[in-house]
């Protein structure tokens, strides 16, 4: 039971590069989330999907798209790679219950720089 | 817009002593408040959270005390080990609701 996993770990870009972070969940949740982690601040939400089939902005969408391509994977595109888009960017999921916190659990990163 | 803050961007406690992390916030309709805490490398892990209508919720070490009057969240942490060194976030969410809102986060030294 892996949990939540994503790929790359690291990853470098160029200006106007694209490229697709990987993220996949083996708990059966509902939903996963895509956030960015700058230094010395909280994590903001990019884009949820609370159900397969499903995808909504988060507070900081801007530059990327999402992808629910099955229940277990949820991947983040960044089309054109920009240096603000420099940070870690991390993947969650949770079960839905409607009735109480949904706790999410985390995946390790990926570290993104873009030069 | 509504955030989620804290009082104290490091703390540093002895081993062995108790731990307090504060947390302000101002979001009076956010039905959960929530503790994560993120070890150096790793993603966030949840350790407890508290529903608004509660004040006191108690997990292992760990109590989560919430005043609604002046807006205030704290984390409790007794007998404080090195493996509690980490960053803690304080978070709040609405019921049903899947944004999150993290506060900037806490950074806990634990000295042996």
């Amino acid at each position: 039971n892996a949990g939540v996993t994503q790929t790359p770990k690291f990853q470098v870009l160029k200006t106007g590069q694209s490229m697709t972070l990987q993220c996949a969940q083996d708990m059966n949740h509902n939903s996963m989330y895509w956030y960015r982690q700058d230094p010395g601040m909280g994590l903001r939400l990019i884009y949820y999907s609370a159900s397969e089939g499903t995808t909504d902005k988060g507070e900081v969408p801007n530059g990327y798209n999402v992808s629910r391509l099955n229940k277990r994977e949820f991947s983040l595109r960044l089309e054109s790679a920009a240096p603000s888009q420099t940070s870690v960017y991390f993947c969650a999921s949770s079960e839905f219950t409607g009735s109480s916190y949904n706790e999410q659990f985390f995946g390790p990163g990926t570290r993104l720089t873009v030069l | 817009g509504e955030n989620v803050g804290l009082h104290l961007p490091t703390l540093s406690v002895q081993e062995g002593d108790n731990s307090i992390i504060n947390c302000a916030y101002s979001n009076s309709a956010s039905d959960y408040f929530i503790w994560y805490k993120q070890e150096s490398g790793k993603g966030p892990q949840f350790i407890i959270d508290i529903r608004s209508n509660m004040d006191k919720r108690q997990g292992q070490r760990v109590t989560v005390l919430l005043n609604k009057t002046v807006k205030h969240l704290s984390l409790q942490i007794a007998a404080t080990q090195p493996g509690d060194s980490a960053v803690y976030f304080c978070a709040e969410e609405n019921t049903g609701g899947f944004k999150t809102i993290f506060g900037a986060g806490t950074r806990l030294f634990v000295k042996a």
